[in-house]
């Protein structure tokens, strides 16, 4: 199993420019969820997903966009970089919503908008 | 509201002694989760160590215990003799079992380790 996979590594991108972020997993897993990191501040909820179709928003979704049309993927859109949003970019997922789940985490896309 | 508390932003320790990493949580959910990730310099998240909210026994992973005090809400890592590649950032974090509550993260702290 690949895992948690997230492309591109690393992005550069200008004010204004709009991107997609890439997440897929391989564990037929039915939760994936987006993180921000940003210094200072933890790991902060973009978006997730608790199934295919199925998307809501988390701490801090302005400026951010999903779909879940599979198990497998679930892509984070950014509709018009700022600033602000440079950070690095988790995704995660496991099996289900709950308590005694653990999450895998991908490892990470840092985005720098100029 | 769920909410993690990590007041240590940053902890030395001598390699070879044991650490106390401190995590208090807040949640009205009988039901709950709490995980402990370590984020080394390379940037990736590494699973720790798990404790459930109905566990009876203190959760231990190799070098890694957790010391569980349900009463206090408080699930501070343990880490017995450090070592030059335990420094790192680690964080606390916890997963509700009712309704719409994703991991939910403190704000780290950062652990260094001293020859």
């Amino acid at each position: 199993n690949a895992g948690v996979t997230q492309t591109p590594k690393f992005q550069v991108l200008k004010t204004g420019q709009s991107m997609t972020l890439q997440c897929a997993q391989d564990m037929n897993h039915e939760y994936m969820s987006w993180y921000r990191q940003d210094p200072g501040m933890g790991l902060r909820l973009i978006h997730y997903s608790v199934g295919a179709g199925i998307t809501d928003q988390g701490e801090v979704p302005n400026g951010y966009n999903v779909s879940r049309s599979t198990t497998e993927d679930f892509p984070l859109r950014l509709l018009s970089a700022a600033p602000s949003q440079t950070s690095v970019y988790f995704c995660a997922s496991s099996y289900y919503r709950g308590p005694h789940n653990e999450q895998f985490f991908g490892p990470g896309t840092r985005l720098t908008v100029l | 509201a769920q909410k993690i508390t990590q007041t240590q932003p940053g902890m030395f320790v001598q390699e070879k002694e044991a650490v106390t990493l401190d995590c208090t949580y807040d949640t009205s959910d009988p039901s709950y989760g709490l995980f402990w990730y370590k984020q080394p310099s390379s940037g990736e998240m590494i699973f720790l160590i798990y404790q459930g909210s109905y566990d009876q026994q203190n959760a231990t992973e190799g070098r890694y215990s957790l010391n569980f005090q349900k009463a206090r809400k408080s699930a501070n890592l343990v880490i017995s003799a450090s070592q030059l590649g335990d420094s790192a950032m680690y964080f606390c974090a916890m997963l509700s079992g009712s309704g719409n509550t994703p991991l939910v993260f403190g704000k780290g702290t950062r652990l260094s380790v001293i020859a």
